[in-house]
């Protein structure tokens, strides 16, 4: 199984709101990410979790939180969104290099979740 | 800081032609470097992956080649397809940090 599923697909939300997006995997990967993407430009890296442990933030503002509660999960906390925050959010995991496999870091992704904030 | 970057952003193509999409990269200490394809407001899906060592890598119809010390890499699509028409993204991943750095993607579509 090498997906990595994410949920909801879709959110709307207004700036007041709090939410959050989940995304599982069961790969055994070790390490996670969260990415933002929008239209027509490449994904932007957010956060990085490797062994449950936050490694890398790329200087994302607080009303993101992120939470790894064990190695197959991975929510993104929102709250006081702008609406400058409305783009695709992108989960990917890939097996840490420990592992000494060949597809060591390899990323896969989920399909997105869409986040509109009104 | 890493810089990639793909050539051209957009490409047109007849069914069956052959071509080639670019990514360079300015720090040749590289990890590895991941091919993707991404369809219109969905994730991405990992095409092919070169670690630092290899020159090549093949799937079906695809080539992807490798030449850190050009800071090159190259995805080669053999007798395309409609079906092949998405964003192309090139990824690389740094020897020493757990991050990845992406092109801005080629848009290919390809006309029935």
């Amino acid at each position: 199984d090498t997906e990595v599923t994410q949920t909801p697909k879709h959110l709307v939300m207004g700036m007041t709101n709090k939410k959050s997006l989940k995304c599982e995997q069961h790969m055994g990967h070790r390490a996670m990410y969260w990415y933002k993407q929008k239209a027509k430009k490449p994904p932007e890296l957010m956060f990085v979790y490797s062994y449950e442990k936050l490694s890398i933030n790329e200087s994302v503002p607080s009303r993101f939180s992120p939470e790894c509660p064990n190695s197959s999960l991975l929510n993104l906390h929102l709250h006081a969104l702008q609406p400058e925050d409305s783009a695709l959010y992108l989960c990917a995991s890939s097996q840490d290099i420990t592992t000494y496999t060949r597809d060591h870091y390899e990323q896969y992704f989920g399909p997105g979740t869409r986040l509109t904030v009104t | 800081k890493q810089e990639v970057t793909q050539i051209p952003a957009a490409l047109s193509v007849p069914e069956g032609e052959n071509l080639v999409l670019n990514c360079s990269f300015t720090d040749s200490a590289i990890y590895n470097l991941q091919w993707f394809r991404q369809d219109p407001g969905k994730g991405l899906t990992s095409l092919l992956l070169i670690q630092s060592s290899q020159r090549e890598q093949t799937s079906g119809r695809l080539n992807a080649s490798l030449d850190k010390s050009s800071g090159r890499s190259t995805l080669y699509i053999a007798a395309s397809q409609p079906g092949d028409s998405a964003t192309y993204l090139c990824a690389v991943k740094l020897s020493n940090f757990n991050k990845f750095y992406f092109g801005s993607g080629t848009k290919l579509n390809v006309k029935p």
